[in-house]
């Protein structure tokens, strides 16, 4: 069965750096791209972005551009997010979740990981 | 970016009850619309894609319709397992944008 398990809750300080990963099963790693979204305590989800697993190429919500940065490892099936330059605002928990694409154009968000608390704080 | 927002913020409902949340988009989105169910301190699970679409395994109580600017998620009855926080989403421009959440208490 499909499964993406997210790395432990983390601390941070303002101004650090934080790299969550995501390890992909039960199907083929390159097949689906990896997305990450987050969600701030009492709010919507936010999209941040989405990582290719088979070329690495990546798209980035404006809002992240320059702070964050998702990388791949295919030979362990895991998908990483990296943000820097750590804000209390960036205090949320970020899920990972694959996308799939049916009728070549519609795409949601089938499987999520279970998600990983970061909590940034002096 | 496309803002999506959700009415009602909150509703009560008890079990049997036909439920209905709806979603507007600040520009058309043609069908490029999921709904997601989130229960607490668990991650979403998708319902509808595609605006009218059932995703496998779940219940046939759910339905979507709509298109452009205006969506709608219908429950026919609620069960117990369906309070929860609704999430509509778009995916026709990026960056891709969620509602502001429905959230469905029990009467």
């Amino acid at each position: 069965q499909v499964q993406l398990v997210q790395s432990g809750a983390e601390v941070r300080k303002p101004g650090a750096s934080v790299k969550v990963s995501c390890k992909a099963s039960g199907y083929t790693f390159t097949g689906s791209y990896i997305h990450w979204v987050r969600q701030a305590p009492g709010q919507r989800l936010e999209w941040v972005g989405w990582i290719n697993p088979n070329s690495g190429g990546t798209n980035y919500a404006q809002n992240f551009q320059g702070r964050v940065t998702m990388t791949k490892d295919t030979s362990i099936s895991t998908a990483y997010m990296e943000l820097s330059s750590l804000t209390s605002d960036d205090t949320a928990v970020y899920y990972c979740a694959r996308a799939r694409t049916v009728f070549g154009v519609v795409t949601l968000f089938d499987y999520w990981g279970q998600g990983t608390l970061v909590t940034v704080s002096s | 970016d496309i803002q999506m927002t959700q009415s009602p913020s909150s509703l009560s409902a008890s079990v049997g009850d036909g439920v209905t949340i709806t979603c507007r988009a600040s520009q058309s989105i043609s069908s490029y619309l999921n709904w997601y169910q989130q229960k607490p301190g668990k991650a979403p699970k998708v319902l509808i894609y595609g605006t009218t679409s059932l995703q496998s395994g779940v219940p046939s109580r759910f339905s979507g319709s709509g298109s452009g600017t205006d969506f709608t998620l219908t429950i026919s009855s609620l069960q117990p397992e369906d309070f929860a926080t609704y999430y509509c989403q778009q995916s026709y421009s990026y960056p891709w944008t969620f509602g502001q959440g429905t959230n469905v208490e029990i009467k």
